[in-house]
This record gives structure tokens, sequence and C-alpha cells, in this order.
């Protein structure tokens, strides 16, 4: 099993849809968990920070379930710029911090 | 410097030869990762320096691949006798402890 598991997708939307995507992590002791955005020819940037409790960003919403191991996003109302593809990734605790990315999902929202 | 900052931006090599690729961190930074990214694929972990400790470099495909860093500033990635299956996005990330690692723009090598 990897250790971060993504549906590479694509997702294919129209401007406005709500879009979740999901994670899977195999580390049950990891520590912290983010999304990050990539877009086409570009380098990976932080979108946000998943927080045990859940947590929004204006339109983005991340939910965390430790019990079931996997981190989601919510994208509501989407516009053409969500275009990219999300990464998906784990931070383990102890030992070294070196973040494990997913594959990524590709979203492609359309007029 | 505000971001990473990585150089060059692009490197065009022939087969065998060696490169230096060249990633400066955010100032204060004491994590500093090297990843490879394929077209198309994902992000490979390459190699891991935490300030003063030994780097974790589990990632290094083949003893061709060298990196270096001098105490919290700067690293440099070394290819020796490029292979055209090198060819990638080498990604330079930091971060400070247990937080989001920042991004350089990459590096594109193309070997022919």
């Amino acid at each position: 099993r990897k250790e971060v598991e993504q549906d590479p997708g694509p997702f294919n939307v129209p401007e406005g849809a709500t879009v979740a995507f999901n994670c899977t992590y195999s580390n049950s002791a990891s520590q912290s968990f983010f999304w990050y955005r990539q877009d086409c020819r570009k380098e990976p940037k932080l979108l946000m920070s998943v927080y045990s409790s859940g947590n929004e960003d204006g339109r983005f919403t991340a939910q965390l379930n430790r019990a079931s191991q996997y981190i989601s996003l919510l994208i509501r109302d989407s516009k053409l710029s969500d275009s990219a593809t999300y990464l998906c990734v784990v931070l383990p605790s102890g030992g070294s911090y070196i973040p494990t990315f997913g594959r990524g999902t590709s979203l492609i929202v359309h007029p | 410097g505000a971001g990473v900052s990585q150089s060059p931006s692009n490197k065009v090599t022939e087969k065998g030869k060696d490169v230096e690729l060249r990633c400066d961190p955010i100032s204060g930074h004491t994590a500093l990762y090297w990843y490879r990214q394929r077209l198309g694929q994902g992000l490979e972990f390459l190699i891991y320096f935490q300030g003063n400790s030994a780097p974790d470099k589990s990632g290094l495909p083949s003893d061709r691949f060298s990196a270096e860093r001098t105490g919290e500033s700067v690293s440099t990635l070394t290819i020796q006798r490029t292979q055209q299956e090198d060819s990638a996005v080498y990604l330079c990330a930091s971060s400070s402890t247990q937080a989001e690692a920042f991004f350089g723009q990459g590096t594109r090598l193309t070997v022919v």
C-alpha cells in the first residue's frame, strides 16, 4: 500500500459546482497534514493546513479523520482558476520529518 | 530572500556530463528537502537536511546522486554522469521543523 493515496482524476466539473477530494494515508503516527496546489509546470504551493477539528478558508474546507486515516478537501462554488492538481501531504511524527506527497488529483473546471 | 530560490531554472546537458543544481532556502529554515518530479508524475523524495544532523539520503536513486548543505544555508544537488532518465524537474523546499514546506520554482533538467 502506498503511503499516501489519491484518486488521480481528472475531476471535470462546471463552474459553480462543489467538488470533494479524499486522500488516505498509511502511517497512523502521522502528525501534520496539508493540501497543496500545483499548477501546470509550476511548483507546489501550500493551499491550507488540515487541523483535527476541520478548518475552512473561504470556499475551501479541509477535514481529517484519524480513525479512518483520510483527509478531505471540499471546494465550493468552483472557479475556472481552481483548475489545478491538488496534492495531499502527510508529515510523520518523530524521526525524520519528511513530507510525503500523494500523486495528486487533477481538477478541471469548465465554463 | 523572501522565498526559496533555485538555479539554474533550466539546464540542458549532454548524457554523461555532470550537473550541479543550487538551492537557497528561506532564511531561518532548518529543514531542506530535494524532490524530483518527472513529467506527469508525483513528487519523489530524494534527500532531507535538518540543521547539522546527518542528512537522510534514503531517496537518492543511485550513487550518481549526491547533495551537500553548509549549515542552514545553500544546498547543492550534484548528478554525475547524467542519463536520459534523469530528465525531470528538481524541486527544493525548506521549512521550519514540523511545519509546511515552501518550494522553489525548480530546475528543469533535460539530458540529451
